[in-house]
Order: structure tokens, then C-alpha cells, then sequence
């Protein structure tokens, strides 16, 4: 049972590059969530799909943007990569009206 | 808003001591309240939740957490420290509503020392 998965793990880019960050999940969530995770910082929610079809901001959401392809998979698109989008990224599913949520294993990002 | 806050960035027990992490959260509504644990390199991994049932929760590794709503407080406690108990900790507070979104607290990182 894989639960929630990430790619890469790892990724360096230069300003103003572009790139996507994959996630699927297998557990039949509706909810699913990107957060990045700084030092200090706690983790901070940057985009969340309540149910397939839908997306909102959270706290953090400029810079990104996000694709709910399907049920099973959300990505998260940096198009053009800033230096302060450093940090490492979780992504994360949960049912509707059962609040545990499910976390990947991150991907860490530096942008040069 | 919700929010959560987390006292002490570190925390340094010896091996065999109480663990005592503390957490204070703020919501508007009665909350779900969570404590994850996170290894070096790795995810979260849930620990224990509070989801308006029994105020004192048992969760995995030994650890329980008690919610007093006077307090505003869901602190986590394990009685003896283990070595494998070093880790970062989060709590965390849900809105319980649409998407059930998680808010963390900045964490508290344990060490355990022999």
C-alpha cells in the first residue's frame, strides 16, 4: 500500500525556471493538500483540492499553481522558480469529514 | 482563525524522563487537534488525534495527549523517553470545515540524551 506518493524526492533548478511537482494518492481521498515546510516555520498550506474539480489558495499560494487531474493525483506548478521557493514540499490527502491527513515523504527543492 | 502555537522550538530530555511538549491552540469553533511526528528526511506520520471524544488520547509510541478546553491546551506527554523518541513534533488544529485543512504549529524538536 503506497499511500501517498511524491517525485522527484530531490530538485535543484535555476531562477526563473519552471517545473512540476507530482503527487497520487491510492487511498480514495477527496481532500488533498500542498504545504511546503521551512525552518522555523512550521508547515504552511499553499494550495487545497477539497474534492476533485475544485482548488483554493491557503495561506501561502503565490508563486504556485495547482492541477487537480483526477481523484488520485495533484500537482503543484512553480513557473518561474524564485530563490525564496526554497524549502521542502509535502503533499498530503484526507477524507472528506475525517480529518487525518496522509503525508508523502516531500521533495526538496532548491532553486539557484 | 485557527491557529496553534507551540512552546519551546527545543526540548532536551534525558532517557527514561517525562517528555512534556506543550501545545495552546485558538479556533472558533471546538476543534480537531493533532500532534504528527516527524523522523529526519521523512514525512509526517500521525501520533495521536482529538476529535471530541474522550479528552485524554492514547496514541502510538506510548504518547497520549490531554484536551482541556479551559486551557485552550492539547499538550503531549509520554512517561519515559526512549532514545527513538528524538524527532520533530507538530500539533496541528483543523477547521472541520471543506477540506478539513490542516494548521501547524512551528514544532517543537525533542532530543533525548542518555
Amino acid at each position: 500500500n503506497a499511500g501517498v506518493t511524491q517525485t522527484p524526492k530531490f530538485q535543484v533548478l535555476k531562477t526563473g525556471q519552471s517545473m512540476t511537482l507530482q503527487c497520487a494518492q491510492d487511498m480514495n481521498h477527496n481532500s488533498m493538500y500542498w504545504y511546503r515546510q521551512d525552518p522555523g516555520m512550521g508547515l504552511r498550506l499553499i494550495y487545497y483540492s477539497a474534492s476533485e474539480g475544485t482548488t483554493d489558495k491557503g495561506e501561502v499560494p503565490n508563486g504556485y499553481n495547482v492541477s487537480r487531474l483526477n481523484k488520485r493525483e495533484f500537482s503543484l506548478r512553480l513557473e518561474s522558480a524564485a530563490p525564496s521557493q526554497t524549502s521542502v514540499y509535502f503533499c498530503a490527502s484526507s477524507r472528506i469529514r475525517d480529518t487525518e491527513a496522509f503525508f508523502g515523504q516531500g521533495t526538496r527543492l532548491t532553486v539557484v | 482563525a485557527q491557529s496553534v502555537t507551540q512552546l519551546g522550538s527545543h526540548v532536551s530530555v534525558s532517557e527514561g524522563a517525562l517528555v512534556l511538549l506543550r501545545c495552546n491552540y485558538s479556533s472558533s469553533v471546538p476543534p480537531y487537534l493533532f500532534w504528527y511526528v516527524q523522523y529526519p528526511n521523512q514525512g509526517l506520520q500521525l501520533l495521536l488525534k482529538y476529535t471530541s471524544a474522550a479528552t485524554l488520547v492514547k496514541g502510538i509510541n506510548g504518547f497520549e495527549a490531554e484536551f482541556k478546553k479551559s486551557e485552550t491546551s492539547f499538550h503531549l506527554t509520554k512517561p519515559s523517553a526512549h532514545m527513538s523518541d528524538a524527532a520533530e513534533y507538530f500539533c496541528a488544529v483543523s477547521d472541520r470545515g471543506g477540506g478539513n485543512k490542516l494548521t501547524f504549529g512551528t514544532g517543537t524538536q525533542l532530543k533525548v540524551e542518555l
